[in-house]
């Protein structure tokens, strides 16, 4: 079983819906939950940043994170066609080596 | 843009050869991180440099070495190569603290073994 578990889609919405993307962790230690965007073929983007359990909202973006349940979703409101890419969680224990556990990505279009 | 660069960008070499991947972090970023990135593995973290000295290992080849210079540009080593050895090889950095959670990428380089 792998660490972190995200649905790999591929998921097509319609231009201005809500996207929910989500993943599981099953390694307790994780706290630092991130998001990242990737367009074909380049480096993964930081979309968003969190700590522990809550919200987080950055424009359009939202994420939340549940600890008790080890689960991270991502809330993309008003989506754009430019929003089409594919998004990456990721996790990150407390301590000195802050490595990344990824998600495999789910792909997003948003269709016009 | 975020600040951190790689090169080559593209790499085409043969099987049992040897290349070397360049890094610069951000500018004030003292952690560099590598990963791999293949289509059946997805990304996942090779190896950890702080201010030169290695942090911590994840599923490195021994075939694959990396280091972390004085003035903090990384290279990550790859030799014996294999044909499952072609990916994306991405280059991470970030501030020391509390934020060192937060890893901006570089482009990557994409290596292909033939």
């Amino acid at each position: 079983q792998k660490e972190v578990e995200q649905d790999p889609g591929p998921l097509s919405v319609p231009e201005g819906a809500i996207v929910s993307l989500n993943c599981t962790y099953s390694n307790s230690a994780f706290q630092y939950f991130m998001w990242y965007r990737q367009y074909s073929r380049k480096g993964p983007e930081l979309l968003m940043y969190t700590y522990s359990s809550g919200n987080k909202e950055d424009g359009r973006f939202t994420a939340q994170v549940d600890k008790s349940s080890k689960y991270i979703s991502l809330f993309i409101r008003d989506s754009q066609p430019s929003d089409s890419a594919t998004y990456l969680c990721a996790t990150s224990p407390s301590g000195s080596a802050r490595q990344l556990t990824f998600g495999s990505g789910t792909q997003l279009t948003v269709l016009p | 843009d975020s600040g951190v660069t790689q090169t080559p960008k593209h790499l085409i070499t043969a099987t049992g050869q040897r290349v070397t991947l360049r890094c610069s972090p951000r500018s004030g970023d003292l952690s560099v991180y590598w990963y791999q990135q293949s289509l059946d593995q997805g990304l996942q973290f090779l190896i950890q440099y702080y201010n030169g000295e290695e942090r911590a290992k994840g599923n490195i080849l021994e075939r694959f070495s990396a280091q972390q210079f004085p003035d903090l540009h990384s290279e990550l080593n790859l030799s014996s190569l294999e044909l499952g050895d072609s990916a994306l090889y991405f280059c991470a950095s970030s501030v020391r603290g509390a934020t060192e959670a937060e890893q901006f990428f570089g482009p990557g380089t994409r290596l292909t073994v033939l």
